[in-house]
C-alpha cells in the first residue's frame, strides 16, 4: 500500500524553464513534507519541506506548494538547471513517526 | 564530519549466503535509519534506531533480516539467507534528534549496492 505517490517515473524538462514534480498522498494525517534529491551513486539529500500549516515554502529556485484538500504536493524549479537533474523523492511523515517516501521522480534537465 | 559511511559499496553474492552490510553514522547523531531503495516501492525504511535501541522494526521484511547497533557509531543490517529478491540499494541514514516539527533532517549514506545471484 503505497501512501505516498510519484506517478511519473521520469520528467524531461529544457534548460531555463519551470520543471513541475508531483507527489500525491492517501494519509490525510500527514503533517510534514519533504523533498530529496539524489544523484547517482549517492544517497538522498535534504532539499525542501513544508508544514501543512502552510501551503507554500520558497527556497531559492525551488519552491514547494501543499494542497491539503487534494492530498497533492508539488515541487517547481525555476529556472531549471543541468545540475538538477537527478531523482527526486517525495516524503511524508505524521506527528513523530516514521517518515514514508514515494518511489521517485528522474528529472533530466536538457541544455 | 566525514557523513554517513556504509560499507560495501557494492556486495555481490550467491543465493543462499550471509551479507552484512555496515554503516557508521555522523557523530552526535542519536537516530540512525536503514532504508532499501527498489524501482517498485522507492525508499522504503527497514527499522530505526534510537540511542542505540530498535525502535521501530516493522519494515524489515523477513526472519532473515536482522540489525544490530552494539554502539553510537557503528550499525549492522544481516541478511542470512540471502535471496535474489533481496537485490537492493540499501542506505543508511543518521538525524540528530526530533525537532520543533518531531523531525530533523535525514542524513544518508552513499549506499550499498546488493546483488545477490
Amino acid at each position: 500500500d503505497q501512501q505516498v505517490k510519484q506517478n511519473s517515473p521520469s520528467l524531461s524538462v529544457q534548460e531555463g524553464r519551470i520543471s513541475i514534480l508531483n507527489c500525491d498522498y492517501t494519509n490525510s494525517m500527514f503533517d510534514y513534507f519533504l523533498w530529496y534529491k539524489k544523484y547517482p551513486a549517492e544517497g538522498p539529500t535534504f532539499l525542501i519541506s513544508i508544514s501543512s500549516i502552510k501551503d507554500k515554502n520558497e527556497d531559492g529556485r525551488f519552491t514547494v506548494f501543499l494542497n491539503k484538500s487534494a492530498k497533492h504536493l508539488s515541487l517547481h524549479i525555476v529556472p531549471s538547471q543541468p545540475g538538477d537533474s537527478a531523482v527526486y523523492f517525495c516524503a511524508a511523515k505524521s506527528g513523530n513517526e516514521k517518515l514514508t517516501f514515494g518511489t521517485g521522480t528522474r528529472l533530466t534537465i536538457i541544455p | 564530519d566525514a557523513g554517513v559511511i556504509q560499507s560495501p559499496r557494492h556486495e555481490v553474492t550467491e543465493m543462499g549466503q550471509e551479507v552484512t552490510l555496515r554503516c557508521k553514522p555522523i557523530s552526535g547523531h542519536d537516530y540512525l535509519f536503514w532504508y532499501r531503495q527498489t524501482m517498485m516501492r522507492g525508499l522504503e525504511l527497514l527499522i530505526y534506531f534510537n540511542n542505540n535501541v530498535p525502535i521501530d522494526d516493522s519494515g524489515m521484511p523477513e526472519d532473515r533480516f536482522s540489525a544490530k547497533m552494539p554502539n553510537a557509531s557503528f550499525s549492522t543490517l544481516k541478511i542470512q539467507p540471502s535471496e535474489p529478491r533481496d537485490s537492493a540499494v540499501y542506505f543508511c541514514a543518521s538525524s540528530q534528534g526530533r525537532g520543533p516539527s518531531g523531525y530533523e533532517k535525514l542524513f544518508f549514506g552513499s549506499g550499498t549496492q546488493l546483488s545477490v545471484l
